[in-house]
């Protein structure tokens, strides 16, 4: 059972471009949704996280937009760089219980110079 | 530095053969967890522990094992009764109680079946 459903699997950017990844959840219990950052042969990292009260939120050329009635969410990097080149996992927890953390499939990112 | 170190990085079995993933964190942090990573799957979590001494399963124990005897270190036994044990396996570790979604991750450990 996929509880965060993400797309697309892969995706090529031109350098300067606008990266998307969509994510969309079913436990309407799940109240606080972060992304990871993961480089080849390394392991995730905590990116930007974002909670359903509000509906963006920013961090230099990271953008989460969150959609709460549709229950979906996204991920846009502006000004794709090269370095960027990694693959992203959207999550979803409950804050309230203990920190189980149920991930998206992943989205392996090119930025092409 | 503080971090969580896994070892080895890449461990070759033949089938039938028991193996064990080490995972040591000096986080000082008191929850960890394995996850495996497939191709297209994203990271199912496998086991967890809150405290020394207890541990939980996760999405996909089969075939798993692990122990808590320490706080530092949660090593992961991966048995014969896997199916299909080829996979890249990671450890994290959290500030128990958090809850925010911040799991500290190893670089991982990954395990081929010949």
């Amino acid at each position: 059972q996929q509880q965060v459903k993400q797309s697309p699997q892969s995706l090529i950017v031109q350098k300067g471009g606008i990266s998307i990844i969509n994510c969309a959840y079913e436990n309407t219990a799940f109240d606080y949704f972060p992304w990871y950052q993961q480089f080849p042969g390394k392991g995730p990292a905590l990116l930007i996280a974002i909670r359903p009260d509000v509906s963006e939120k920013k961090e230099g050329r990271f953008t989460i937009s969150f959609n709460k009635s549709a229950k979906q969410f996204s991920l846009h990097i502006m000004d794709s760089q090269p370095g960027d080149s990694a693959t992203y996992f959207c999550a979803a927890l409950n804050s309230g219980g203990y920190q189980k953390v149920t991930f998206g499939t992943g989205t392996k990112l090119q930025v092409i110079p | 530095d503080g971090g969580i170190t896994q070892s080895p990085k890449y461990l070759f079995r033949k089938e039938g053969q028991n193996v064990t993933l080490s995972c040591e964190q000096n986080l000082n942090h008191d929850a960890m967890y394995w996850y495996r990573q497939d191709p297209g799957q994203g990271l199912r979590l496998i086991y967890y522990s809150q405290i020394v001494n207890d541990f939980q399963k996760g999405d996909i124990a089969e075939g798993y094992s692990v122990s808590r005897e320490k706080k530092e270190s949660f090593p992961l036994t991966v048995t014969s009764a896997q199916k299909n044990p080829t996979a890249f396996y990671l450890c994290a570790s959290s500030i128990a109680g958090a809850n925010t979604g911040e799991l500290f991750f190893g670089e991982g450990s990954r395990l081929t079946v010949l």
